[in-house]
């Protein structure tokens, strides 16, 4: 069965730190989301990708196709990045209906 | 505002009970789909639909109806509430059912009693 790992589970990181929340997958991909989801709240898309880097403010993703792994990155940390953030893959031929999504890392960012 | 609508945010069941949660969208989007999201487990696919007229089941489609007679409007209907069927419920859309980024609905949080 096609899997998606997210490492950690939780994170807690004091204000102004850098994050690194891990994705990793088990075959080929067309595509991979990090979404992020605050306490309660809606799910929002942060970005998707298929290849190289993507950045937008404070947030950066990156993929490497050959070792099957992602990275959601946060520079700057603030209280209002404390959120789950979740990646989904899609797999190789797959259509949106072919999302996979691990369980998600919940962050917190104390000041 | 452009966007995902998802009614009602909150809904109290007893089980046998039947409800639809409603979903609609305005982005002209061709691709609509239903999640549950249960605590320790990745999002999990209901119903989809690639075009009005269009449904297709998803990974957990046991006790869930769809319809999609427009491309706004995408309902979900649970026939007879179940205890398991406590969860929080999410529709999302894109431009198409090729990779595309997803927009999601604020959620609709169930619990059957």
């Amino acid at each position: 069965k096609n899997e998606v790992e997210q490492s950690p589970q939780n994170l807690t990181a004091q204000e102004g730190e850098f994050i690194t929340i891990n994705c990793s997958y088990s075959v080929g991909i067309s595509a991979l989301h990090w979404l992020q989801q605050h306490p309660g709240g809606g799910i929002v898309s942060l970005f998707m990708l298929s290849s190289g880097k993507k950045k937008h403010g404070r947030l950066i993703a990156t993929i490497n196709i050959q070792e099957k792994h992602s990275s959601l990155h946060i520079t700057a940390s603030h209280p209002r990045d404390s959120a789950v953030y979740i990646c989904a893959v899609l797999f190789s031929g797959g259509s949106n209906y072919k999302l996979t999504f691990g369980k998600g890392t919940l962050l917190t960012v104390n000041p | 505002n452009a966007g995902v609508t998802q009614t009602p945010k909150f809904q109290v069941l007893k089980t046998g009970q039947s409800m639809t949660l409603q979903c609609a969208q305005d982005m002209n989007h061709e691709y609509m789909s239903w999640y549950r999201q249960d605590p320790g487990m990745g999002l999990r696919l209901i119903h989809y639909s690639v075009g009005a007229g269009i449904t297709d089941q998803g990974e957990v489609p046991n006790g869930y109806n769809v319809s999609r007679s427009t491309t706004e409007d995408f309902p979900l209907r649970l026939l007879s509430a179940a205890p398991s069927q406590t969860s929080v419920y999410f529709c999302a859309s894109s431009y198409s059912s090729s990779p595309n980024v997803l927009t999601f609905g604020a959620g609709s949080r169930l619990t059957v009693l």
